[in-house]
């Protein structure tokens, strides 16, 4: 079956520009998150969605960050005003609710701000 | 101090060569263990569920010592292919986030 998708799979953009990433989880899967991926670096854990629930924001490193989640399904990450400190690899990831430790990750968006 | 704590290495060995590696998690309450792989420009996968008893998947086998808040990945018999970064990931039930490890990347050589 399909996996988690996202896309763009890269995306450049100049400092002060608005940039939109989408994820596409797995079907009927009711978890999604986003993490992002610095250079060399670990994940660091964005913000999580499960089912109709409040999402929970506690990783989103500024307020220029902001995620939805439309009819349970995809989910668009917003990143305004980008800095150069935002260019990292954006993963989603999503899990079924009777499996929710195990996360299947997308390929990724690269996004690079100049 | 990180949350989870891993040596990044790199770890260059022979194949056939046995490899360990070591991680370390804060959380006391931390509730679920994995070890996740991750090639390189790829997303992370997941290798194997860590449980307190031990658990052995192949060539993998994976311990969690509690006690000492110690995980640990074994390798036997290096295949070329197991060349990667593995990453420690801990849940510590707070909404099912996951907590990352900075990966130890390991370099199987012929």
């Amino acid at each position: 079956g399909a996996g988690v998708s996202q896309s763009p799979s890269n995306k450049v953009t100049e400092k002060g520009k608005d940039v939109e990433l989408r994820c596409d989880p797995i079907s009927g899967h009711t978890a999604l998150y986003w993490y992002r991926q610095s250079l060399g670096q670990g994940l660091e854990f964005l913000i999580y969605f499960q089912g109709n629930s409040a999402p929970d924001k506690s990783g989103l490193p500024s307020d220029r960050f902001s995620a939805e989640r439309t009819g349970g399904s995809v989910s668009t990450l917003t990143i305004q005003r980008t800095q150069q400190e935002d260019s990292a690899v954006y993963l989603c990831a999503s899990s079924s609710r009777q499996s929710t430790d195990t996360q299947y990750f997308g390929p990724g968006t690269r996004l690079t701000v100049l | 101090r990180k949350e989870v704590e891993q040596d990044p290495g790199p770890f260059n060995v022979p194949e056939g060569a046995t490899v360990a590696f070591n991680c370390t998690y804060s959380n006391s309450a931390s509730q679920s263990f994995f070890w996740y792989r991750q090639d390189c420009r790829k997303e992370p996968k997941l290798l194997m569920s860590v449980y307190s008893s031990g658990n052995e998947d192949g060539r993998f086998t994976a311990q969690l010592n509690r006690a000492s808040q110690y995980i640990s990945l074994l390798i036997r018999d290096s295949k070329l292919s197991d060349s990667a970064t593995y990453l420690c990931v801990v849940n510590n039930n707070a909404g099912n986030m996951l907590t990352f490890g900075g990966g130890t990347r390991l370099m199987v050589k012929p």
